[in-house]
């Protein structure tokens, strides 16, 4: 069973369209996150969620918006797409946001806007 | 802020060679260090990890040792082998609640035959 899975893997779309990532975790964990990496590889903090709770809202685009519907899922939904959104998309958890300790993370979704 | 700062890559080796990527921090308090690999096309994986000063995090023949002295969680293995080609992250957790992971920039290591 894969512990935390994103859908989709791969994702091509049009600017100005809206997407979805969808994420859910099996661990049992109540913080999840999510990351964006960029063309060079860097991994950047974008939110997280402790038990449904918003926890982490980095200087993300208000085109951005989490959600999440109980604390084994944490969606990411994305409005107006723009060239410079293209990147992989990680989702991660973790125990508990007190706990301070690794994550787990999702196989990636890759985003290409056009 | 809390940051991580990893030698610039890539890195190629020879198979059997020795590895060592730098990794130091900047960080108040006590975080915990921690080493993810990621493979092509893969998400991160953990590799090691470190919660106090003089903590040695180890697997799969790689390991790191937490020095407070010198702010640094470097990498080593003896002996690389190709499956070893990825890209490694040092990582950092601040010691309070509420935070998440902060990353260096990431090695590309390549190991060729």
């Amino acid at each position: 069973d894969t512990a935390v899975s994103q859908t989709p893997k791969y994702l091509v779309t049009q600017m100005g369209n809206d997407k979805s990532i969808k994420c859910e975790q099996n661990l049992g964990h109540d913080t999840m996150y999510w990351y964006k990496q960029d063309s060079k590889k860097f991994l950047k903090i974008m939110f997280s969620y402790n038990n449904k709770e918003l926890i982490i809202n980095e200087t993300v685009p208000n085109r951005f918006s989490p959600k999440s519907p109980d604390k084994a899922h944490l969606n990411l939904h994305i409005n107006s797409l723009e060239l410079g959104d293209s990147a992989v998309y990680f989702c991660a958890s973790s125990p508990h946001f007190a706990m301070n300790t690794e994550a787990f993370f999702g196989q990636g979704t890759r985003l290409t806007v056009v | 802020g809390d940051s991580v700062t990893q030698m610039e890559g890539p890195v190629t080796l020879s198979e059997e060679a020795f590895l060592t990527i730098n990794c130091t921090y900047t960080a108040t308090g006590y975080p915990s260090l921690f080493w993810y690999v990621q493979y092509p096309g893969e998400g991160l994986q953990l590799l090691l990890k470190a919660t106090k000063a003089d903590d040695k995090g180890s697997n799969k023949g790689f390991e790191a040792t937490y020095r407070k002295e010198t702010t640094s969680f470097h990498l080593e293995k003896g002996s690389v082998q190709v499956s070893d080609s990825a890209v490694y992250f040092c990582a950092l957790i601040p010691n309070q609640a509420g935070t998440a992971l902060i990353f260096g920039k990431g090695t590309t290591l390549s190991v060729s035959s």
